[in-house]
């Protein structure tokens, strides 16, 4: 029973265009929700969170939005550059534990 | 910069063998967690110490792993015997306190152990 869930395995964008990830989830306990981005050989790294009782959140190129009405929140990222093709987690967090998504893998076209 | 250290990288070995991975948290991080990420699937926790102690390892295969870190600092995870099905990413990751003490303690990651299991 997946708590968090990215329904979309992979997403290509074509640079300088927008990337929307989008991610559910069903525990409406969760704290914060957070945003991994994964390259190859290398562990996650964190991109961005959001509070539970926020509904956006901005960073540079990053901006993730938080509905919680839907239980769904989704990242943006504008303008996507070759550097964004990565793998990204989706996570919800309450106290110190993680719960992660399956993962959608972002490609930048040229 | 301060980084996760985990060895080795890459470890390929056949069922019924024993395996172990080494962890080295952030220096002064109090929380250390091991995860497992299977292929296409997000990383789940294994086990979680606070300092030298273990809280949770819900999750953790007590029949097959064993995980220990006794001086609060660098951290053991074994398998054995190690099956088809633990072939995996294995994952470390440090935080400052965790233990819920502030509301968001970020998790750092190591690079992982890839583990293959022939």
């Amino acid at each position: 029973d997946q708590q968090v869930k990215q329904n979309s395995p992979s997403l290509s964008v074509q640079e300088g265009r927008i990337s929307i990830l989008n991610c559910d989830y069903t525990n409406s306990m969760f704290d914060y929700f957070l945003w991994y981005k994964k390259y190859p050989a290398e562990g996650p790294t964190f991109l961005i969170s959001i509070s539970s009782i926020k509904d956006k959140n901005e960073d540079g190129r990053f901006t993730v939005f938080l509905n919680k009405s839907a239980k769904h929140l989704s990242l943006h990222i504008v303008p996507s550059q070759p550097g964004d093709s990565a793998v990204y987690f989706c996570a919800a967090s309450r106290d110190d534990k993680i719960i992660f998504g399956k993962g959608t893998r972002l490609h930048i076209l040229p | 910069e301060a980084e996760v250290a985990q060895s080795p990288r890459y470890k390929i070995t056949e069922k019924s063998q024993a395996v172990a991975f080494w962890c080295d948290p952030i220096s002064g991080h109090a929380t250390l967690y091991w995860y497992r990420q299977i292929l296409g699937q997000g990383p789940e926790l294994l086990v979680q110490f606070q300092d030298e102690s273990v809280v949770d390892d819900s999750q953790l295969p007590k029949d097959r792993f064993s995980a220990e870190r006794l001086k609060g600092v660098d951290s053991t995870l074994k398998i054995q015997p190690a099956e088809l099905g633990d072939s995996a990413m294995y994952l470390c990751a440090s935080s400052f306190q965790g233990g819920g003490v502030v509301p968001l303690d970020e998790q750092f990651f190591g690079p992982g152990t890839r583990l293959t299991v022939l």
